[in-house]
């Protein structure tokens, strides 16, 4: 079964710390993993994707193929980097499919 | 570019009422698709269209849900009649092209169907 698992519902942090968005994933195959992220008032967005190996707006996500995991990070949060947050697994016919997502909220 | 564009932003409809949305995607882009996001979850795909042809309708409800994309650009998804459970954000994306992998999606607004 395809199917991707973000186990938090709302991460909190204080301005500056650190953060890490949970994702697992189960697929049979190689897979392609991405992270969305949705501003408040704004539409669902792209943020990264795993073949690229980039860092957007400080935040990098590694695939972990023993651990089935695709977690987000950043090293510093910032106060406009509250958002949801969606983990998505490619699958067939490219069609998305997502986890129930995780609302960061970073303190000042 | 402009974007995805969907109206309405947001219905309110009776139980056993229809109810229509639509969708302009991205100036090129073949694939189209429709989800839906109840509260508390992630977006779920209903649809997906390449051009005018479904590639994916697997998790569409077809005794009440319907969808088309007659000229291979707007596309309308249909509730007929509306259940409470349809309740839901329902988001259009559109992507360049089907066979490449890694091709980006991008989101409409969505619409908020409220079914009272």
């Amino acid at each position: 079964a395809q199917r991707v698992t973000q186990p938090e519902k709302l991460l909190s942090v204080f301005k500056g710390a650190p953060v890490e968005l949970k994702c697992n994933y189960s697929y049979s195959g190689s897979p392609e993993l991405f992270w969305y992220v949705q501003y408040s008032r704004q539409r669902l967005q792209l943020l990264l994707r795993h073949i690229s190996r980039e860092s957007i707006k400080g935040f990098t996500a590694d695939l972990n193929k023993g651990e089935t995991s695709f977690h987000l990070k950043k090293p510093f949060a910032q106060e406009e980097d509250s958002a949801m947050y969606y983990c998505a697994l490619r699958g067939a016919t490219n069609k998305l499919i997502f986890g129930t997502g995780t609302l960061l909220a970073v303190q000042p | 570019e402009a974007g995805v564009a969907q109206s309405p932003r947001y219905k309110i409809i009776e139980k056993r009422q229809s109810v229509a949305f639509w969708c302009n995607p991205i100036s090129g882009h073949a694939t189209l698709y429709w989800y839906q996001q109840i509260l508390g979850q992630g977006p779920k795909l209903l649809i997906q269209f390449q051009n005018n042809g479904v590639v994916d309708d697997s998790q569409l409800p077809k005794d009440r849900f319907s969808a088309e994309r007659l000229k291979g650009v707007d596309s309308t998804l249909k509730i007929q009649p509306a259940k409470l459970e349809d309740s839901a954000v329902y988001l259009c994306a559109s992507s360049l092209d089907l066979g490449r992998a890694q091709e980006t999606q991008y989101f409409g607004p969505g619409t908020r169907l409220l079914v009272l």
